[in-house]
């Protein structure tokens, strides 16, 4: 296993269209979030899975964006009727539970390398 | 006001330079991270604190629980350290990392 994998790693897509985006997590993780970036900021928190359950999502994600992990692994994160705000680079991280390291709640994140979208 | 601030926004220095970027957050907290993105780049995870100071090669992370604030130092630097440096925390009792706008850091040779 050689870390977060996300695919693609850039879409350029037209006003309008849907796009999925794949984030492969680290196989022991059962933790996995999806952030989002743009230029000059930090990362944005969008959702978060523990196994296959949406623990939370932000107030920030409309309806058209939908995240899901359906058995526990890889996850999928669909942007409908994309709107060129939406473009940004797409982050997906995952976490172990229990690698606490004496620590409540606190687990290290591997990020993947993200996903480009440029929507025109 | 953000629940992560860091300080500077961006620093330029020259190669050899000591160089100290500041982070402080308002809420408690079960660790920090601090992050490193080169341009272009994936995240990389460089410490996670919870409390007292961590030292890798040339990077010394140092938290002050009680006054929410932690250091990323770099010594002797290097223009292969320019990137942007990012700190984030876990909130206590959240799953998510709140994270800081970043330091964008240039070395020049």
């Amino acid at each position: 296993d050689t870390g977060v994998s996300q695919d693609p790693r850039h879409k350029i897509t037209k006003r309008g269209q849907n796009v999925t985006f794949r984030c492969d997590p680290i196989s022991e993780h059962n933790r996995l979030y999806w952030y989002r970036q743009t230029l000059g900021q930090g990362p944005e928190f969008l959702t978060y899975f523990q196994n296959e359950a949406q623990l939370e999502k932000s107030r920030l994600l409309s309806d058209r964006f939908s995240a899901e992990r359906p058995k526990g692994s890889f996850s999928t994160l669909e942007i409908q009727r994309t709107e060129q705000g939406d473009s940004a680079m797409y982050l997906c991280a995952s976490s172990g539970y229990g690698e606490d390291r004496g620590l409540t709640g606190a687990n290290v994140l591997t990020f993947g390398a993200g996903s480009r979208l440029t929507v025109l | 006001k953000n629940e992560v601030e860091q300080s500077p926004q961006n620093l330029t220095a020259q190669e050899g330079e000591f160089i100290t970027i500041n982070c402080s957050y308002s809420v408690g907290i079960s660790a920090l991270h601090w992050l490193q993105q080169h341009p272009g780049g994936g995240i990389v995870s460089l410490f996670m604190l919870s409390s007292g100071k961590k030292k890798h090669g040339r990077l010394i992370a140092t938290i002050n629980i009680q006054e929410k604030h932690s250091s990323l130092h770099i010594t002797a630097s290097h223009p292969r350290d320019s990137a942007v440096y990012i700190c984030a925390v876990l909130a206590k009792g959240a799953q998510k990392l709140v994270f800081g706008q970043g330091t964008r850091l240039t070395i020049n040779p």
